[in-house]
């Protein structure tokens, strides 16, 4: 059974600092996707990494994939507070079904 | 526009009673997947939709849970004799099949508040 962890579960941060959220999986993929939601809303989607050592760039998002280490992350440049929102990685494991594997989210709160 | 829609928005109904989700597609994609989120967590994954296929029903809880798509367009979520634990957001998405360079698109969502 495939398994997406997410960590941290919960950031809060301030204003014009950087970080990192890593999203970890257990089974091999080189499909992975991450989508932001805003409270009561539904899911944005941010990246389609495709292929190992992927990188995707938007703004100061900028995501990436290690297939080998079956690790991606989303790196935060320069937080501004219209970045607070939760953030999903999910990983497509192929095959016929193609539905995807979600992580828990990781809840990210931008400080003034 | 154009977006996946989803009906009702909202919907509180008591224990024991049936409901029936809607969910709308965007216009040419073959694929369409329903998710439950409930409070606070990610989303799990429930029914899938491919075409005209045997749909992959692999994630629906029980025999409570099932569901239709007639061809590409519109499915129905059906849950008979809810229960207290059903509460949550049941979200649909779609994308285009056989082209994994495109992400699921989300729909707003169901809000499901059993009492």
């Amino acid at each position: 059974e495939l398994k997406v962890e997410q960590n941290p579960l919960f950031l809060s941060m301030q204003e014009g600092k950087n970080y990192t959220i890593y999203c970890n999986y257990s089974t091999t993929s080189d499909r992975l996707y991450w989508y932001r939601q805003d409270p009561g809303k539904s899911l944005e989607s941010l990246f389609v990494l495709l292929s190992n050592g992927a990188v995707k760039q938007e703004g100061r998002l900028m995501a990436s994939l290690d297939t080998k280490a079956r690790l991606s992350t989303l790196h935060i440049t320069a937080a501004v507070h219209d970045l607070s929102a939760t953030y999903f990685c999910a990983v497509d494991i192929g095959g016929s079904a193609r539905q995807l594997t979600f992580g828990s989210g990781t809840q990210l709160t931008v400080l003034p | 526009g154009a977006g996946v829609s989803q009906s009702p928005s909202n919907k509180v109904t008591e224990k024991g009673k049936d409901v029936e989700l809607r969910c709308d597609p965007i216009s040419g994609h073959t694929a369409l997947y329903w998710y439950r989120q409930r409070l606070g967590q990610g989303l799990e994954f429930l029914i899938y939709f491919q075409g005209n296929s045997a749909p992959d029903k692999s994630g629906l809880p029980s025999d409570r849970f099932s569901a239709e798509r007639t061809g590409e367009s519109v499915s129905t979520l059906t849950i008979q004799r809810t229960q207290q634990e059903d509460s949550a957001v049941y979200l649909c998405a779609s994308s285009l099949y056989r082209i994994s360079n495109q992400p699921q698109h989300f729909g707003d969502g169901t809000r499901l508040s059993i009492l």
